[in-house]
């Protein structure tokens, strides 16, 4: 298997603009996370889905921020407009459904200016 | 909320001696993990605790857990240079969730 796939893995923006995140999740998992590495605040959740549909988006940091899953093989994270404190590695994570262990893709690492 | 924290946060040590890092979590959790990363790279899953008592080992790393004391254990049996990377505790929340701690940053010297 791939593993799960992430892109695009480096992004540099102006802020203002709009970003969109990419993840393709290990075939067979149902349930899909995101999440953002800082080194301030660490690894926290942002969202996650099961079956497609999202659980829980309570760190969601505002609105500026949303994800969809419109299928079971992809996923988006999408930040407008984007401001230099978005500035981090989004992980991507996926898991089978009440499984308990998570894969996590390589990251793409963002950056606006 | 579940907090999740880990000792120490920074750790050098020289090749050939024995160290722990804790993992201290603070309500209660059926399951808990144990990652690790290198620099710039993603997180790769080292072991998975899923009861009382747990003990699980591959190479010189060994993890336990203490659901009682809401305690996990990495355990370093005779470092060596390749085992320099962070490691990270998670515990689970509800069905799915991860709660991750800081991270341990771990050096070891020749």
């Amino acid at each position: 298997d791939a593993g799960v796939i992430q892109s695009p893995r480096h992004e540099v923006t102006e802020m203002g603009q709009e970003v969109t995140l990419r993840c393709k999740p290990i075939s067979g998992h149902n349930s899909l996370f995101w999440y953002r590495q800082t080194m301030m605040r660490g690894l926290e959740l942002l969202i996650y889905f099961n079956n497609n549909v999202p659980i829980d988006d309570s760190g969601m940091p505002e609105d500026r921020f949303s994800a969809k899953m419109p299928n079971a093989s992809f996923s988006t994270l999408k930040i407008q407009p984007s401001e230099p404190r978005d500035s981090a590695v989004y992980f991507c994570a996926s898991s089978q459904n009440q499984g308990y262990e998570q894969y996590f893709g390589p990251g793409t690492r963002l950056t606006v200016t | 909320e579940l907090k999740v924290e880990q000792n120490p946060l920074f750790l050098s040590m020289q090749e050939g001696k024995n160290y722990t890092i804790y993992c201290n979590y603070s309500t209660t959790s059926d399951r808990l993990y144990w990652y690790r990363q290198d620099p710039g790279k993603s997180l790769e899953s080292l072991f998975v605790l899923l009861s009382n008592g747990a003990v699980k080992q591959e190479g010189r790393l060994m993890a336990s857990l203490d659901t009682k004391a809401r305690l996990s254990t990495l355990h370093i049996t005779a470092a060596v240079h390749d085992l320099s990377a962070t490691y990270f505790c998670a515990v689970g929340q509800g069905a799915q969730k991860l709660v991750f701690g800081q991270g341990t940053r771990l050096t070891i010297n020749p």
